[in-house]
């Protein structure tokens, strides 16, 4: 089990360029969390998916979008890069979704906006 | 809405001394609460959790969390630290029935050998 996958580890982009940062999960786990983390304000919920077709927004949902097509991958696409947008991105996955659940994270994505 | 506030910014300790982390939480109704680290290089990985029960939770690599209810609180304690604890450590919140957590601001730990 290879667990939480996140590509790429780092990227830089230009302003107003666009990426997808890719998860895939391996556990079957049908909820899937996209945080994105800044120093000293812990980690912020962009995205949820309760399951492949099914999204929702989180704290911190603007200029990103996802998609859930299939239960393994929930990608996270930022369409107008600001540097604002500077920050450490992690994906995260709970099997049942209950509330006393595991959460398993990805390694991360760094990325600069400059 | 909940909110989740770890005192310390950063912690520096020597090896062999006793390390307490505060959180406290504000929500309004029965919680779950959980603690994660991060340690350099690696994913986020639960340390320990509580939903229920025995209020002293004990989780792995020694450490345990006390939730003191009436202080709305879950600190997390280690009575002796190795230098390996060196880490960022995350607590997190939900009510009973929501799969969404919220974050601390983290709180990174330093152990000098």
């Amino acid at each position: 089990n290879a667990g939480v996958t996140q590509t790429p580890k780092f990227r830089i982009l230009k302003i107003g360029q666009s990426m997808t940062l890719q998860c895939t999960q391996d556990m079957n786990h049908n909820y899937m969390y996209w945080y994105r983390q800044d120093p000293g304000m812990g980690l912020k919920l962009i995205y949820y998916s309760v399951g492949a077709g099914i999204t929702d927004k989180g704290e911190v949902p603007n200029g990103y979008n996802v998609s859930r097509s299939t239960t393994e991958d929930f990608p996270l696409r930022l369409e107008l890069a600001a540097p604002s947008q500077t920050s450490v991105y992690f994906c995260a996955s709970t099997s049942t979704g209950g509330s006393t659940d595991t959460q398993y994270f990805g390694p991360g994505t760094r990325l600069t906006v400059l | 809405a909940q909110s989740v506030s770890q005192h310390n910014h950063h912690v520096i300790l020597s090896e062999a001394a006793s390390l307490e982390l505060g959180c406290n939480y504000s929500y309004g109704g029965t919680v779950n609460l959980f603690w994660y680290v991060q340690y350099p290089g690696q994913h986020l990985q639960l340390l320990l959790k509580y939903f229920s029960g025995d209020p002293l939770v004990k989780g792995i690599k020694g450490f345990e969390a006390e939730f003191i209810k009436s202080k709305f609180s879950f600190n997390l304690r280690k009575p002796s630290v190795q230098w390996s604890d060196t880490a960022e450590y995350f607590c997190a919140v939900n009510g009973w029935g929501d799969y969404k957590l919220s974050f601390g601001a983290g709180t990174t730990v330093t152990v000098r050998a």
